[in-house]
């Protein structure tokens, strides 16, 4: 059954700072792999969406990358801001199921 | 595109009351639609896959008798938390998927906050 880790669970970071969030999942046989935000109390906030075909995409200043042969995602925030504080969920599929979520990084960027 | 609405958005009652949550797609049709919990601080974990006109497939460790899901049409899956008690409080978030396409995203509702007195 897959599985999907999120390393570190917290992250705080000044304004300004360039971060990278991980993820590994452990059926490399995915369809999809995406990122979200979640601000406290809320629902989810679709990022970036990567298919398995595909290496990496682009949104403003986020690159997500995606290398299926080491179960590896990372998604990197170019120039921070206060705005960026929420909590990122990455998540994967298999062939016609269900997303699978891990349980999140929490960043924190202070002005 | 691709709008999944869920009602109500948040919801008290009293232990024993039962609650039913809605989730519709409103731009496409969706076969598949899926229902998360989340409790305080942790992530979203499946609870059930529910395909248009046939038996929902709960995930292990979930009542499928406390948790009904309903889905009779291709744009309405429902949750009915059935004799809900305090345990049962959490953030349930809905998710559809569209017709015919297993590998498309999937779409999420904003969620319903169930607290259970």
């Amino acid at each position: 059954k897959q599985e999907v880790t999120q390393i570190p669970a917290a992250l705080s970071v000044p304004e300004g700072e360039n971060l990278v969030l991980n993820c590994s999942f452990t059926d490399s046989a995915i369809y999809n792999l995406q990122w979200f935000r979640q601000d406290p109390g809320k629902g989810l906030t679709s990022l970036l969406l990567i298919q398995s075909s595909q290496r990496e995409q682009t949104s403003g200043r986020l690159n997500a990358s995606l290398d299926k042969s080491s179960g590896r995602s990372t998604l990197y925030i170019a120039a921070s801001q206060p705005g960026d504080s929420a909590t990122y969920l990455c998540a994967s599929n298999l062939q016609g199921t269900a997303l699978i979520f891990g349980k999140g990084t929490t960043l924190s960027v202070s002005s | 595109g691709a709008v999944v609405s869920q009602h109500p958005s948040w919801v008290i009652c009293k232990s024993g009351t039962s609650v039913k949550i809605e989730c519709r797609s409103l731009d496409f049709q969706a076969t598949t639609m899926f229902w998360y919990r989340q409790f305080p601080k942790q992530s979203l974990m499946l609870m059930a896959t529910s395909n248009e006109g046939s038996k929902a497939t709960y995930e292990q460790g979930v009542e499928k008798d406390k948790f009904l899901i309903n889905h009779a049409s291709l744009t309405l899956s429902t949750l009915t938390v059935t004799s809900a008690h305090p345990e049962d409080s959490s953030f349930y978030i809905c998710s559809a998927r569209a017709f015919r396409e297993p590998n498309q995203p999937q779409h999420f509702g904003d969620g319903t906050r169930l607290s259970i007195l």
